[in-house]
């Protein structure tokens, strides 16, 4: 099935450092949406996007949707360790407002 | 906050028999459920949506004879692995959607031995 590239595919960092990851698409979407995975569970929504341009904060976690509505960039600012874990960019493209679409997942590890 | 308990969160069972897993929603009425597949250090893969009271969408290469869906309520969906294989062993996940996002439930890990 179709998915979004997301890149980098890992990190490995220090702790305190930022972090920016990105998605992007040939397609125009209508909704972006990032998710945190840790180990045996299931995503957790960190912040959802609804228009284009929209700047959006969660803590230390800013996203923004990009004003061609094609991509969309996630960062985390002074990481620590509990960032750990894999983060998965997921959108809505534009006439399909059900079936997310899935990025293949950045990993993160944090060396404290 | 929306919440979705999916049950079990671990199961083995042997080649050959059934296994349900089930999906609820405990404080939202969830209008359509989506059942995805997730082997290690991969993404996401859609099995199939499925919308209470109607039968469940597949997604191309899944085999609907085998993944059995049913939502019979606006706050439970179940899938049944039918006569399970080794292959079949994988992370499975249910997510729900009630018209504020969606919420996705805490995982089962299926193993076939």
């Amino acid at each position: 099935g179709q998915q979004l590239n997301q890149s980098p595919q890992s990190m490995f960092i220090q702790e305190g450092e930022d972090v920016s990851m990105n998605c992007t698409s040939s397609s125009i979407f209508n909704t972006w949406l990032w998710y945190k995975q840790d180990p045996g569970e299931g995503p957790v929504l960190l912040i959802a996007l609804y228009k284009a341009g929209e700047l959006t904060s969660n803590g230390r976690l800013t996203a923004q949707f990009g004003i061609t509505r094609k991509d969309s960039f996630l960062n985390i600012s002074a990481s620590i360790p509990s960032d750990v874990g894999i983060y998965f960019c997921a959108g809505l493209q534009a006439g399909n407002n059900r079936k997310l679409i899935w990025g293949l997942g950045t990993s993160l590890a944090v060396n404290p | 906050g929306a919440v979705v308990s999916q049950h079990p969160s671990w199961v083995i069972c042997k080649s050959g028999t059934s296994v349900k897993i089930e999906c609820r929603s405990l404080d939202f009425q969830a209008t359509t459920m989506f059942w995805y597949r997730q082997f290690p250090k991969q993404s996401l893969m859609l099995m199939a949506t499925s919308n209470e009271g109607s039968k469940a969408t597949y997604e191309q290469g899944v085999e609907k004879d085998k993944f059995l869906i049913n939502h019979a309520s606006l706050t439970l969906s179940t899938l049944t692995v039918t006569s399970a294989h080794p292959e079949d062993s994988s992370f499975y996940i249910c997510s729900a959607t009630g018209g504020n996002g969606y919420t996705f439930g805490s995982g089962t890990r299926l193993t076939v031995v």
